[in-house]
């Protein structure tokens, strides 16, 4: 089974602290994802990734950043966190399926408190 | 602009009975759909998906219908077990090359099946 593990399942942080969140896959996907859930706003995405050392911006970038110096590591950084930035945050990674479509497999989340 | 809408935020079902989730997308170039299900505190898991091909997909209880023409997708659950309470995420991707494409979601839908 593909196995997306991130590090931290609740993390609590203050205001303007860096933060990493830290996401590993274990079946060599080449495209990694950085999404966060709200309720009712469902999954935005913040990044994606579709090779080592590549980015692109998703739908809510701002405030964000992301690394990708190993395929099977994708990290999102928070610069200064700010309290509007506590969320739910879901990694994923993808294989394409048999009709070369691409299905999405995710870690557990990461709750991350901003105080 | 919200281009995958799942317009019931919740939804009761009694155990036993059917359970029919919609889903309604405005980009017609939307090619794949996808239904995943999530847990409270984990990360949503992939339950069906069907390609723009077909009008229907089965797996065991679940089965996915596509109405292209109306734009408009459903998830039936037969028979619901109390099992099955969780927010279902309806998702769409407009079949970009491989490598290079993106998912993108609705807000959701909590089912609730009542023992």
């Amino acid at each position: 089974d593909v196995k997306v593990t991130q590090s931290s399942r609740y993390l609590v942080k203050r205001t303007g602290e860096k933060v990493f969140l830290e996401c590993v896959q274990d079946m060599d996907h080449e495209n990694m994802f950085w999404y966060r859930q709200d309720p009712g706003l469902g999954l935005r995405l913040i990044y994606f990734s579709y090779d080592v050392k590549m980015k692109e911006k998703g739908d809510i970038p701002e405030g964000y950043s992301v690394s990708r110096e190993k395929k099977e590591r994708f990290s999102l950084i928070l610069e200064s966190a700010s309290t509007n930035q506590t969320s739910m945050y879901l990694c994923a990674s993808s294989s394409l399926t048999g009709d070369n479509n691409e299905k999405l497999f995710f870690g557990s989340g990461t709750q991350l408190s901003v105080l | 602009d919200q281009q995958v809408k799942q317009n019931s935020p919740s939804l009761s079902v009694q155990e036993g009975r059917i359970s029919i989730l919609n889903c309604d997308y405005t980009n017609s170039m939307f090619d794949y759909f996808l239904w995943y299900k999530k847990y409270p505190a984990e990360g949503p898991t992939f339950l069906i998906s069907i390609s723009s091909i077909k009008d229907k997909n089965e797996d065991g209880r679940f089965t996915v219908f596509l109405n292209k023409s109306a734009k408009h997708l459903s998830l039936h659950i037969v028979p619901s077990q109390p099992g099955d309470s969780a927010v279902y995420f309806c998702a769409a991707s407009a079949g970009y090359p491989a490598g290079s494409y993106q998912l993108t979601f609705g807000k959701g839908t909590k089912l609730s099946v009542i023992p």
